[in-house]
């Protein structure tokens, strides 16, 4: 089993829309999550950090469950430019901090 | 402010050739990683550097070796250089060990 899952998509939607990616991990002590946008053929960048009580900025939420093992990013209202891979990133200080990235959820936003 | 620069973007090798990906981050950070994406298999990590002088290796090491050479730079070696180390390579840097990274823009490698 991979240490971070997510469902690769695509995800097809229309303009303004709301869509939900969740993503899991396998080691119960992965401490800090992220989730990372990444454009077509260019490096991946931070979109926001994932916090225990839920944290939310503009158009985006995201939300840590770590009884279940998993993350989840909403996004609401979409637009065209949210067009996108979205990176679910995980990070175990046990395994001296590393990043960890699942395969990425591809979501494309039509008009 | 730069960021994170690689160096080159595109190589063309052949196989057997050897190469080395350079990488350089201006923001003082200690961690610094490569990672290796290829189609479907989202970002692996090949080596890191927790810190100056430190190195470690990722999920895919075999066929790489790596060299933190001061707290600025981890160049990345092929020594010779297969097909199947064909992908995108990013370098990418972090304050420290479990904090948000940076990505450089990557090197698009093609070994044939």
């Amino acid at each position: 089993r991979k240490e971070v899952e997510q469902d690769p998509g695509p995800f097809n939607v229309p303009e303004g829309a709301t869509v939900a990616f969740n993503c899991t991990y396998s080691n119960s002590a992965s401490q800090s999550f992220f989730w990372y946008r990444q454009d077509c053929r260019k490096e991946p960048k931070l979109l926001m950090s994932v916090y225990s009580s839920g944290n939310e900025d503009g158009r985006f939420t995201a939300q840590l469950n770590r009884a279940s093992q998993y993350i989840s990013l909403l996004i609401r209202d979409s637009k065209l430019s949210d067009s996108a891979t979205y990176l679910c990133v995980v990070i175990d200080y046990n395994q001296g901090g590393k990043l960890i990235f699942g395969q990425g959820t591809e979501l494309s936003v039509k008009p | 402010n730069a960021g994170v620069t690689q160096t080159p973007k595109f190589q063309v090798l052949k196989t057997g050739q050897s190469m080395t990906l350079q990488c350089a981050q201006d923001m003082n950070h200690n961690s610094m990683y490569w990672y290796r994406q290829d189609p479907g298999m989202g970002l692996r990590l090949i080596y890191y550097s927790a810190s100056e002088g430190t190195t470690d290796k990722g999920e895919v090491p075999n066929g790489y070796n790596v060299s933190r050479l001061n707290k600025r730079e981890f160049s990345l070696r092929l020594e010779s250089a297969a097909p199947s180390q064909t992908s995108v390579y990013f370098c990418a840097s972090s304050e420290d060990r479990g904090t948000e990274a940076f990505f450089g823009q990557g090197t698009r490698l093609t070994v044939v």
